[in-house]
Formats: C-alpha cells, sequence, structure tokens
C-alpha cells in the first residue's frame, strides 16, 4: 500500500490568515494526488485533483501544488467557511489511500 | 446535476452481512469514463476505500477486506451494491458511495453517506 501521510494533524487559525497543509506519499505517485474538505456530518468534497487543478466551482484561494512524494494544500485568506478536516487521496496505485486528515481549527 | 444517494439497513448483527445499494441520477452507470466505488468511515477516523466496479461488473477491492467483499451493479436501475460478510463492531462506519473519474484521477461525486453500526 501506498502510506499518505499529513501534517500537521490539527492547526490553528484566524480569519483572514493563509495555511498550508503537507501531504507526503510512501513513493513516488508523480501527481495523482487529490484534495478534498470534510465539514461534520457531511461527505467529502473534491478540492483539488492532479495535484495542482481546481476543481469546478472551488474558489481560487485554494492552491495545490507538488510532484512525487510531497504535496501542500495552500489556502489562502481563510474564511469562515474553510474551517474544516482537509484530506489528501493518492490515485497512482488502484488500491486507493488517504491521508490520516487534518483538522483546520478557528484561533 | 449527479448524485448518488446510498440505502440500506443502519443496524447489522454481528456475524451477518451487511448489505447496501446506491442510486445514482444524473448520469449512467453505463456511460463509461467512471468508476464506482465505496469507501468509509470509521467514527472519528480517517478514509478507507472498500472497493469499485465498472459497468461492465468488473471489480477491485480492497486486500484488506477481499475476502468478505461483493460489490455488484445493476445498469438497469442505475445502482450499485455492497455486501460485506461476517461483519464484526470494527465495521462500523459511515459507507459513502462515489464516482471516480478515470481521466483525472479523483472522486468527483460522493452520497451523503450512511451510518451502519454493528451491534447485536
Amino acid at each position: 500500500d501506498i502510506q499518505m501521510t499529513q501534517s500537521p494533524a490539527s492547526l490553528s487559525a484566524s480569519v483572514g490568515d493563509s495555511v498550508t497543509i503537507a501531504c507526503r506519499a510512501s513513493q513516488s505517485i508523480s501527481t495523482y494526488l487529490n484534495w478534498y474538505q470534510q465539514k461534520p456530518g457531511k461527505a467529502p468534497k473534491l478540492l483539488i485533483y492532479t495535484a495542482s487543478t481546481l476543481q469546478s466551482g472551488v474558489p481560487s484561494r485554494f492552491g495545490g501544488g507538488g510532484s512525487g512524494t510531497d504535496f501542500t494544500l495552500t489556502i489562502s485568506s481563510l474564511q469562515p467557511d474553510d474551517f474544516a478536516t482537509y484530506y489528501c487521496q493518492q490515485s497512482y496505485s488502484t488500491l486507493y489511500t488517504f491521508g490520516q486528515g487534518t483538522k483546520l481549527e478557528i484561533k | 446535476q449527479v448524485q448518488l444517494q446510498e440505502s440500506g439497513p443502519g443496524l447489522v448483527k454481528p456475524s451477518q452481512t451487511l448489505s447496501l445499494t446506491c442510486t445514482v441520477s444524473g448520469d449512467s452507470i453505463s456511460s463509461g469514463g467512471h468508476h464506482w466505488s465505496w469507501i468509509r468511515q470509521n467514527p472519528g477516523k480517517g478514509l478507507e476505500w472498500i472497493g469499485y466496479i465498472f459497468y461492465t461488473g468488473s471489480t477491485t477491492y480492497n486486500p484488506s477486506l477481499r475476502s468478505r467483499l461483493t460489490i455488484s451493479v445493476d445498469t438497469s436501475k442505475n445502482q450499485f451494491s455492497l455486501n460485506l460478510t461476517s461483519v464484526t463492531a470494527a465495521d462500523t462506519a459511515v459507507y459513502y458511495c462515489a464516482r471516480y473519474t478515470m481521466s483525472s484521477g479523483p472522486f468527483d461525486y460522493w452520497g451523503q453517506g450512511t451510518l451502519v453500526t454493528v451491534s447485536s
């Protein structure tokens, strides 16, 4: 299995801040990396696919980067609606795996 | 607008079979270009991919569940289903169905999820 490790596990920030969440794969996955946002009681929502492509309808303050084993999700100018849990997921291997999640909380 | 909706019992007894169905609207399972997955999330925990099926009936399963798992498709009803046998408390989770777009690689549409509790 390809292990996906996110850091940090949790993060406190204020509205207007910029934050970066890291995701590391246990082996190279090229750019087969996707990011999701999940709010309590809701299904995950796709934000970014193939490492840096913004899903239609997702605000441009969300950005993704990286390739190989190291990836980042950056949220600039945090809005109240952005406080949620974020997951990375690799689609390089058909044994799809997710990171453990990063909980973004309001400071 | 693509929508997926899970349905099935919310409570299953230990050692019995967990059965769920996902009904797809706004897209045809038979259209190709996608496969159709089950994903679960244990309470307070992360996400685990269970397996997927193509409209042809071809499947790929998570090896950790393969011995207990069957995913099937009914293209006439635009549905796909999950059967997980010999369940234990460890199978208690929110179960999601999701569409995976093969050209770009993400799970782009998800059902709302259904909580299945394994308990006597």
